[in-house]
């Protein structure tokens, strides 16, 4: 109940492509959903944020959906660069709870030019 | 900016030594957590604190302890060092329930 599941693992796409990542959990007391992003010798940082009051939210070309009844979310990558490559990570944290937020595995993603 | 700073980017350190991970945020946040990163296991919680002396176990607690003296410094000690411990340790800080993690850049340590 604790988990949230991250999928896929891997991504490669060319330059200008839709990158899509995609993550489901179980328990419904989350009410924080994070994405992260991290680059090679970097720590993770934080990407976008969505609350489950809105469905989606955009910042630039990273755009969070969020499917409350499927309970999922997903980050979407418009014209994906080169740049954006990178291990991205998908989190949760509950109302209520303790402070901590809950990881997906991350999913390493290669843009090629 | 707001920064998370740990002590050291890379260590080496020998199996059975008492190891200490140092971390300092200047943000003034009540919580601050370690996370050990491995390839395809993702961030794992060590332990956290949400005020100064106060922790919590998380998943991964075993072989580990943490110190927290001051709001802005939180330690983590590796009691007696094992290969198994061979990981990217980060360290975070958050202020409260709104908003996300700060982390830190890592300490990569490798124990032979």
């Amino acid at each position: 109940q604790q988990q949230v599941k991250q999928s896929p693992q891997s991504l490669i796409v060319q330059k200008g492509g839709i990158s899509i990542i995609n993550c489901a959990y179980e328990n419904t007391a989350f009410d924080y959903f994070p994405w992260y992003q991290q680059f090679p010798g970097k720590g993770p940082a934080l990407l976008i944020a969505i609350r489950p009051d809105v469905s989606e939210k955009k910042e630039g070309r990273f755009t969070i959906s969020f499917n409350k009844s499927a309970k999922q979310f997903s980050l979407h990558i418009m014209d994906s660069q080169p740049g954006d490559s990178a291990t991205y990570f998908c989190a949760a944290s509950m109302k209520g709870g303790s402070e901590k937020l809950v990881f997906g595995k991350g999913m390493k993603l290669t843009v090629n030019p | 900016d707001v920064k998370v700073t740990q002590s050291s980017r890379y260590l080496v350190k020998r199996t059975g030594e008492k190891v200490f991970l140092e971390c300092v945020q200047d943000m003034d946040h009540e919580n601050m957590f370690w996370y050990r990163q491995d390839p395809g296991l993702g961030l794992r919680l060590i332990y956290f604190s949400y005020d100064v002396k106060m922790k919590e176990k998380g998943d991964i607690p075993e072989g580990y302890s943490v110190s927290r003296e001051k709001k802005e410094r939180f330690s983590l000690i590796l009691e007696s060092a094992s290969t198994n411990q061979t990981s990217m340790y980060l360290c975070a800080s958050r202020p409260d329930r709104v908003g996300g993690y700060t982390f830190g850049s890592g300490t990569r340590l490798t124990v032979v």
